[in-house]
């Protein structure tokens, strides 16, 4: 069965200084990866996934199989960043139903 | 609607009580997802339509759980006989097509279930 792990459940960073939230999977096949953010008072959404290879609102997240994780990344934290964030992962087999990790809130101090 | 609209906002039950939560997806929208959410923990799986089909019910707890989409578009699902395990946020998401897509999956803003 899959696993998603977020070590951390909160997180408090200063503006400007750089962001690493943690997420490790276990998960024998081949996963897709995705990060979900939910800001205060508005609905859970994309942020970003593995496959695109996109830096959304500067966050970056590479997937790196050998250690089993996809750490979301960004250099310079912004007060508008401090949000509930998601890890994801979708198994692929088929039901397309994802597995969430317990989730980090991201508070940065201005 | 412009997004997908969950109701009722907020339930108190009586354990033992039976209720009925209802998600209106996007028009249009095929997958249609719903997920628990206790308190502090992620979102959890449990049960997936496409259009009318539910294609996957691995997820719900218990026989008490029973979802449906009967043409397709609405969706419901219903607990027999709360328990206080069940209170929750119950969160409807939905998609184009099947899968996430380019844009992810789009949440409504959940039901809360508190079961007294």
């Amino acid at each position: 069965a899959q696993r998603v792990t977020q070590p951390e459940k909160l997180l408090s960073v200063f503006k400007g200084a750089p962001v690493e939230l943690k997420c490790n999977y276990s998960y024998s096949g081949s996963p897709e990866l995705f990060w979900y953010v939910q800001y205060s008072r508005q609905r859970l959404q994309l942020l970003l996934r593995h496959i695109s290879r996109e830096s959304i609102k500067g966050f970056t997240a590479d997937l790196n199989k050998g250690e089993t994780s996809f750490h979301l990344k960004k250099p310079f934290a912004q007060e508008e960043d401090s949000a509930m964030y998601y890890c994801a992962l979708d198994s692929g087999a088929g039901s397309y139903q994802l597995t969430f990790g317990k989730g980090t809130k991201l508070s940065v101090i201005p | 609607g412009a997004g997908v609209s969950q109701s009722p906002r907020y339930k108190v039950a009586k354990r033992g009580q039976d209720v009925a939560l209802r998600c209106d997806p996007i028009s249009g929208h095929v997958s249609l997802f719903w997920y628990q959410q206790a308190l502090g923990q992620g979102p959890e799986f449990l049960t997936y339509f496409q259009n009318e089909a539910q294609l996957d019910k691995s997820g719900l707890p218990s026989d008490r759980f029973f979802a449906e989409r009967p043409e397709g578009s609405v969706s419901t699902l219903k607990i027999q006989r709360t328990q206080q395990e069940d209170s929750a946020v119950y969160l409807c998401a939905s998609s184009p097509g099947m899968g996430q897509g380019v844009y992810g999956y789009t949440f409504g803003s959940g039901t809360r279930l508190t079961v007294v």
